[in-house]
């Protein structure tokens, strides 16, 4: 089936500097890509939908200033967290898809965000 | 926008019982509805998925009912093993793979052997 692979898997960060998340889809070409957050024993929250060469639709409350989301290939996605603060610790979680390609969403295995 | 509510927020069962997890929602146009499984400090597992011509789809212990009418879906796991212990998430989508997912709140279900 599909897989997408999501690195790093665990960063620590010090406030103020910025992290890169990098989602790759390795069999086949993803052309949406979800981001979403999760806080401990919290469901996952949509943070922004990303279609690939087209700017990312952020959701309610989520600052795109501060995660910036680039789309440029249809088998890469990052979403980078810019000058990180504490309260941005997280497990950030990918998600991709191609319309019609029957493993529908796949996920990838979260990147555990500590801002120290 | 959808909202998906999901119960009990925990289950304790007895190994080899059965666990049930429901999930209502409030878009009518949502016609496609998977489970997930979620483990420590790893990203959801697609464990079965239904869409909304269909009421009832099983995969071995696994099950899930679908009641449009009503707005909900349901989780059935039978035979519970320890390995089954996890936190488990519904969904619910407008149009597979284009849109986007809304989660339920999760279920941390404790198989006891």
């Amino acid at each position: 089936g599909a897989v997408v692979s999501q690195h790093p898997s665990r960063v620590i960060c010090k406030s103020g500097t910025s992290v890169k998340i990098e989602c790759r889809s390795l069999d086949f070409q993803a052309t949406t890509m979800f981001w979403y957050r999760q806080f401990p024993k919290q469901s996952l929250m949509l943070m922004a939908t990303s279609n690939e060469g087209s700017k990312a639709t952020y959701e309610q409350g989520v600052e795109k200033d501060k995660f910036l989301i680039n789309h440029a290939s249809l088998t890469l996605s990052t979403l980078t967290v810019t000058s990180a603060h504490p309260e941005d610790s997280s497990f950030y979680i990918c998600s991709a898809s191609l319309q019609g390609y029957s493993d529908g969403y796949t996920f990838g295995s979260g990147t555990r965000l500590t801002v120290v | 926008g959808e909202n998906v509510e999901q119960h009990p927020s925990t289950l304790s069962v007895q190994e080899g019982d059965s666990a049930v997890i429901k999930c209502t929602y409030s878009d009518s146009a949502s016609n496609y509805f998977p489970w997930y499984k979620q483990e420590l400090g790893k990203g959801p597992q697609l464990i079965i998925d239904i869409r909304s011509n269909v009421g009832e789809k099983k995969d071995q212990r696994i099950a899930v009912t679908l009641n449009k009418t009503a707005k909900h879906f349901s989780l059935h796991i039978t035979e519970t093993q320890p390995e089954d212990s996890a936190v488990y998430f519904c969904a619910a989508s407008r149009n597979f793979g284009n849109e986007k997912l809304t989660f339920g709140t999760g279920t941390r279900l404790t198989i006891i052997p």
